[in-house]
C-alpha cells in the first residue's frame, strides 16, 4: 500500500520566488495536514484540510496558503520566499479530524532551500 | 501557545541498555503520539495513546499516557543500533486539529 507521497523531494529557490509543494494522502484518508520542520526542531503545524475545507491554521503568515482537491490530494503554496522559509515541509494524512482519528502518517517531506 | 517539554535532549547509550524519555506539558491532551524520525525522512508513528493511564506496547517499545493527561513517557528495552534516531512526542487536544510536537530526543547507541 502506498503511503503519503510528496513532491518534489528537494528544491532550491531564491528569495522572492514562490513554491508549490504537492501531497497525496494514504488511500481512504480524507484529511491532509502540513507541517514545517526547521533543522533541530519538532514539526510546526501550518494547515489542516478535511473534505476540501480548511479546518485549522497555524501561526504562519498569509504568504502560506494551501488547498485540497476532490481526490483529497493537497498543495501548499508559499509566496515571496524568505531565507527563513528554508525547512523540511511535511505532509501528513489521517482518516479524519479529532480524537481517535488523530493518528497522523507523514510523508518523507519536501526539503526547501531558499538562497 | 501550547508547548511540550521533552527530555532528555539527547542520549548516548550502550547497546542492550534500556532507554526512557518523557514529555510534559502545562496543557491537557486527549491523545499522545510517539514518532521516530531518521535523517532525511518523515516521522514514523510508533505508538498512539488515547486514554489517561493507558499503557501500550509495540515490540520493545512501551509508552504510557499520564493520569493527569499532561505527560507521557516512552521506554525502549534492550536497545539495538537501529534504534538510533530522533524521537518526538506529540499531543492532540480535545477536538483538536493539530499536533503539538516536542523538540525531540536524539538517541545514539554504541555497539
Amino acid at each position: 500500500d502506498a503511503g503519503v507521497t510528496q513532491s518534489p523531494t528537494h528544491l532550491i529557490k531564491t528569495r522572492g520566488q514562490h513554491v508549490t509543494l504537492r501531497c497525496s494522502p494514504i488511500s481512504g484518508h480524507k484529511s491532509v495536514s502540513w507541517y514545517q520542520q526547521v533543522l533541530g526542531q519538532g514539526p510546526q503545524f501550518i494547515f489542516q484540510y478535511y473534505e476540501k475545507e480548511e479546518r485549522g491554521r497555524g501561526n504562519f503568515p498569509d504568504r502560506f496558503s494551501a488547498r485540497q482537491f476532490p481526490n483529497y490530494s493537497s498543495e501548499l503554496n508559499v509566496n515571496a520566499l524568505l531565507l527563513g522559509d528554508s525547512a523540511l515541509y511535511l505532509c501528513a494524512s489521517s482518516l479524519g479530524v479529532g480524537m481517535n482519528t488523530g493518528e497522523l502518517f507523514f510523508g518523507e517531506g519536501s526539503r526547501l532551500t531558499v538562497l | 501557545g501550547q508547548q511540550l517539554n521533552q527530555s532528555p535532549q539527547s542520549m548516548f547509550i550502550q547497546e542492550g541498555e534500556d532507554v526512557s524519555m518523557n514529555c510534559t506539558s502545562s496543557s491537557i491532551f486527549n491523545t499522545w503520539l510517539w514518532y521516530k524520525q531518521d535523517p532525511g525522512e518523515g516521522p514514523v508513528l510508533l505508538i498512539a495513546l488515547y486514554k489517561a493511564g493507558e499503557l501500550t506496547s509495540n515490540g520493545r517499545l512501551t509508552a504510557q499516557f499520564g493520569i493527569t493527561r499532561k505527560d507521557s513517557f516512552l521506554n525502549i528495552s534492550a536497545s539495538i543500533p537501529s534504534d538510533v534516531g530522533i524521537y518526538f512526542c506529540a499531543g492532540l487536544m480535545e477536538y483538536g486539529n493539530k499536533l503539538v510536537f516536542g523538540a525531540g530526543t536524539i538517541l545514539r547507541v554504541k555497539s
